[in-house]
């Protein structure tokens, strides 16, 4: 069982919009502003995405959108594509100088 | 353009020891927090270890503590991961990832992994 809870899937539509949830404690992403959210294809390294809550790395289209509040963060993704069908992974430091992840969620572009 | 290449990984029985390597190019090694994560068949991320720049310090899940070591060695930009009495739940694929200057899990820079199969 992983530390943050993320649902398994969620799917939409092209152009829409959907926001991924993750939840965790007051000793993750309850008590530090370190929550990251990364991007991974099957066969492929995760790639970061969003950093800081809500900060995005060069690169990274502007569709990608972080949030939290209280011991929850959250990825909106905008104007939804194809090419962003895949697993999406996120994390937080934590106490006791630690990561968690959470379990991923499966993004399907219908 | 910077990049991370893990070696290493192979087959090796219950209870054996396995040493991994991450070499890095096009950024400064020595200036990063580096980690380990790990992602077993069919499963998600589990982050391994990591090791601070400056002082190296270390830190490590609990589920490898005392049986994993992370070092690096910033004169020829090479982290590794020293795996002793490994376990069958040890399987899994093994990424290094930079971090920013101080341990944060801002993992900007990842390895494209390597395998460790841990069976009899």
């Amino acid at each position: 069982q992983s530390a943050l809870t993320q649902s398994a899937s969620v799917s939409g539509s092209p152009g829409q919009s959907i926001t991924l949830s993750c939840t965790g404690t007051s000793s993750d992403i309850g008590n530090y502003d370190l929550v990251s959210w990364f991007q991974q294809r099957p066969g492929r390294a995760p790639n970061l995405i969003i950093y800081e809550v809500n900060k995005r790395p060069s690169g990274i289209s502007h569709r990608f959108s972080g949030s939290k509040s209280g011991n929850t963060a959250a990825l909106t993704v905008s104007g939804l594509q194809a090419d962003d069908e895949a697993d999406y992974y996120c994390s937080s430091f934590a106490s006791g100088a630690r990561v968690v992840f959470g379990g991923g969620t499966k993004l399907t572009v219908l | 353009e910077a990049q991370l290449l893990e070696s290493g990984g192979g087959l090796v029985q219950p209870g054996g020891s396995l040493r991994l390597s991450c070499a890095a190019s096009g950024f400064t090694f020595s200036a990063y927090a580096l980690s380990w994560v790990r992602q077993a068949p069919g499963k998600g991320l589990e982050w391994v270890a990591a090791i601070s720049s400056g002082n190296n310090r270390t830190h490590y899940a609990d589920s490898v503590k005392g049986r994993c070591t992370i070092s690096r060695d910033n004169s020829n930009s090479t982290l590794y991961l020293q795996m002793n009495s490994l376990r069958a739940e040890d399987t899994a694929v093994y990424f290094c990832a930079k971090d920013g200057y101080y341990f944060d899990s801002s993992f900007d820079l990842w390895g494209q992994g390597t395998v460790v199969t841990v069976s009899s």
